[in-house]
């Protein structure tokens, strides 16, 4: 079955600190990877994506992540927090005609100024 | 135009209410969804609309009912709710392999 797992459930950081998300993917064939956030209370926005290509992708607000084929991974990174980081971080994995999307659980970061 | 919307933000309804979530883009993306969000859970799907059509149910409870009046709009039918159906509910369309969110109607029943 498709799945996508998330390593950590919540991370603390100070300011300034760098930052790594764990997400691992269980899907056979071509698949999209992306990573979401959601800020306290708001909806769900795109951070970046990987299709194909360069496994290394920037996203938006320094995010970027790496695709590692042979690890099944995409982890998310950003070599320095700020405290608006605080939110929600989702991994998603999507495949087939319809796309449908399937979410890991969800990481929670608190960034401490 | 470049966002989806959803109207509304906020609904609460008794058990035996019926109403309705609108979620609307005018983008011209063909595939529209809806998801259910609990609290501190992730999305999770309910149906997917391609081209006016019903593509995917995920096996959703009949008191929802979708409806897809034409490409620029997604309806969920809401009856006999249960207050575990409380949730956030997500609307969002898709261009290419990327889907867009919308802000979500967050649902309260009583």
């Amino acid at each position: 079955a498709q799945s996508v797992s998330q390593h950590n459930h919540h991370v603390i950081l100070s300011e300034a600190a760098s930052l790594e998300l764990g997400c691992n993917y269980s899907y056979g064939g071509t698949v999209n990877l992306f990573w979401y956030v959601q800020y306290p209370g708001q909806h769900l926005q795109l951070l970046l994506k990987y299709f194909s290509g360069d496994p290394l992708v920037k996203g938006i607000k320094g995010f970027e992540a790496e695709f590692i084929k042979s690890k099944f991974s995409f982890n998310l990174r950003k070599p320095s927090v700020q405290w608006s980081d605080t939110a929600e971080y989702f991994c998603a994995a999507a495949s087939g005609g319809y796309n449908k999307l399937i979410f890991g659980a969800g990481t929670r970061l608190a960034v401490h100024p | 135009d470049t966002e989806v919307t959803q109207t509304p933000k906020h609904l609460v309804m008794g058990m035996t209410n019926k109403k309705s979530l609108k979620c609307e883009q005018h983008m011209g993306h063909r595939a529209m969804y809806w998801y259910k969000q609990k609290a501190k859970k992730p999305p999770e799907l309910m149906f997917v609309y391609s081209y006016e059509k019903l593509s995917i149910n995920e096996s959703v409870p009949s008191r929802f009912s979708p409806e897809c009046p034409n490409s620029s709009l997604l309806n969920l039918h809401l009856h006999a709710l249960q207050p575990e159906d409380s949730a956030l509910y997500l609307c969002a369309s898709r261009q290419d392999n990327e889907q867009f969110f919308g802000p979500g109607t967050r649902l309260t029943v009583l």
